[in-house]
């Protein structure tokens, strides 16, 4: 069954480094988004990207994110000067991109981002 | 503004019994889908139902049920006949329906634990 993979599962970075999270969509899907979670809090919201370009952001995807689709297989989520705040599981999940109504989002197992 | 809302923090059944997790949502759309999510100890997000705000009827899969009423604003989640494995958080979602607008509002989670 096609799955959404990400990689790294963890990483450590030191306040003030930028850092890249690499996410592989599921082939046919057309919609990606990047969404983070707070160590024992909710999910949230960060981007979502379509047709090679950001379609939603949130008040949180600030200057310091970008997104990216560098190939015709990747998605990345990129953090240019990391914050202590920033900690958090960080998940990309793909949809179909149907066209009728809000698809089903599939999660991958996420990145655990730790800034110390 | 989309607002989803789940009461109960935490959970603790006895294996066999039957439980309810409650999501009640906020929303000014008119069309819009409900999602579960399931995120067992491991982290990651499992999908587990989506339904459109046109569609009021039950469904049932397996041990898994859902309530869906509109006039209470409610998307109930039943487990029957609890089983250890069902121990996880599980997280009630909303999206709106409009084009290319699909980000995931989530709820903060119920963490439901079965006792053997």
């Amino acid at each position: 069954e096609p799955e959404v993979t990400q990689t790294p599962s963890h990483q450590v970075t030191q306040m003030g480094q930028e850092v890249i999270l690499r996410c592989v969509p599921i082939s046919n899907h057309l919609y990606f988004y990047w969404y983070r979670q707070i160590l024992g809090q909710k999910v949230e919201f960060l981007v979502s990207f379509y047709n090679n370009e950001i379609s939603e952001k949130s008040e949180i995807f600030d200057d310091q994110f970008s997104v990216e689709r560098p190939d015709g297989s990747n998605f990345t989520l990129k953090i240019r000067s990391t914050k202590l705040e920033d900690s958090a599981m960080y998940f990309c999940a793909s949809s179909e991109g149907s066209g009728v109504g809000a698809d089903t989002q599939y999660f991958g197992p996420g990145t655990r981002l730790t800034v110390l | 503004a989309q607002k989803v809302t789940q009461a109960q923090t935490e959970i603790s059944v006895v294996e066999k019994e039957d439980v309810t997790l409650d999501c009640v949502y906020e929303t000014r759309d008119t069309t819009y889908y409900l999602f579960w999510y399931k995120q067992p100890p491991s982290g990651e997000l499992v999908f587990l139902i989506r339904r459109n705000s046109f569609d009021e009827q039950n469904e049932i899969s397996g041990r898994y049920s859902w309530n869906f009423q509109k006039s209470t604003s409610s998307f109930n989640f039943t487990i029957t006949a609890s089983q250890v494995v069902d121990s996880a958080v599980y997280f009630c979602a909303l999206s709106p329906n409009g084009a290319g607008s699909y980000q995931l509002t989530f709820g903060k989670g119920t963490k439901l634990s079965v006792i053997p």
